[in-house]
């Protein structure tokens, strides 16, 4: 069965600290890796979306990697500030006929001054 | 401005009252899709669309239909709501290149909370 695991669960930083979030993933065969952001009671937004041939991508301060031989990501926020307090979202999608993404349960993200 | 909109964002009803939350997209996208969203448990696809006419279950389809009759409308309706379907709803569209199985981005709405007493 496809799964999406990510971790933390919650993270807690001081703001202008860095800090990685993990997703490691079964999905098979990979078509695709997004990093979404999602504040608080509000729709997920795009950060990232990285095919096979990627290995890094970045938007701003996020920058995410791929490694699809091990199947991992992570998702690394330089000098954070308190508006990156959200939930990240690791999302895999199959190829091969499948169209259903597969979601991780999120990495909670609090940033204080 | 680009964007998917849906319709409630808030919703309180009772247990087999039937519903409809819209979802409409102006982008021209092909790809909809409707998720739930409960705590600890992450998002869950429950329908998807592909094109007009063109809709597939997802994780959690039991007691939600939907419908695709115009490209940029995809309606959840649930027929007889129980409790269990109390949770927050997003809608989300997506283009979708059709033979290559590659997406772009996927754009989300701004969420449907629904509490089903």
């Amino acid at each position: 069965k496809n799964q999406v695991e990510q971790s933390p669960q919650s993270l807690i930083i001081l703001e202008g600290k860095n800090c990685t979030l993990q997703c490691n993933y079964t999905v098979s065969p990979f078509s695709n890796l997004r990093w979404y952001k999602q504040d608080t009671g509000r729709g997920p937004v795009s950060l990232t979306i990285m095919t096979f041939s990627e290995n890094t991508k970045s938007n701003g301060r996020y920058t995410a990697t791929l490694d699809a031989d091990t199947k991992q990501s992570s998702l690394h926020i330089t000098a954070s500030q308190l508006s990156d307090s959200a939930s990240y979202i690791c999302v895999v999608s199959a190829s091969g006929g499948s169209y259903i993404p597969t979601f991780g349960r999120g990495t909670s993200l609090i940033v204080h001054p | 401005e680009a964007q998917v909109t849906q319709n409630p964002r808030y919703l309180i009803t009772v247990t087999g009252k039937k519903l409809t939350v819209t979802c409409s997209q102006n982008m021209n996208h092909e790809y909809m899709s409707w998720y739930r969203q409960d705590p600890g448990l992450g998002l869950r696809q429950i329908y998807y669309s592909m094109n007009v006419e063109v809709t597939d279950k997802g994780d959690v389809p039991e007691g939600y239909k939907v419908s695709r009759k115009e490209k940029r409308n995809f309606p959840l309706i649930l027929e007889s709501p129980s409790p269990n379907q109390t949770s927050l709803y997003f809608c989300a569209s997506s283009q979708l290149f059709f033979g290559t199985e590659t997406y772009n981005e996927q754009f989300f709405g701004p969420g449907t909370r629904l509490t089903v007493l």
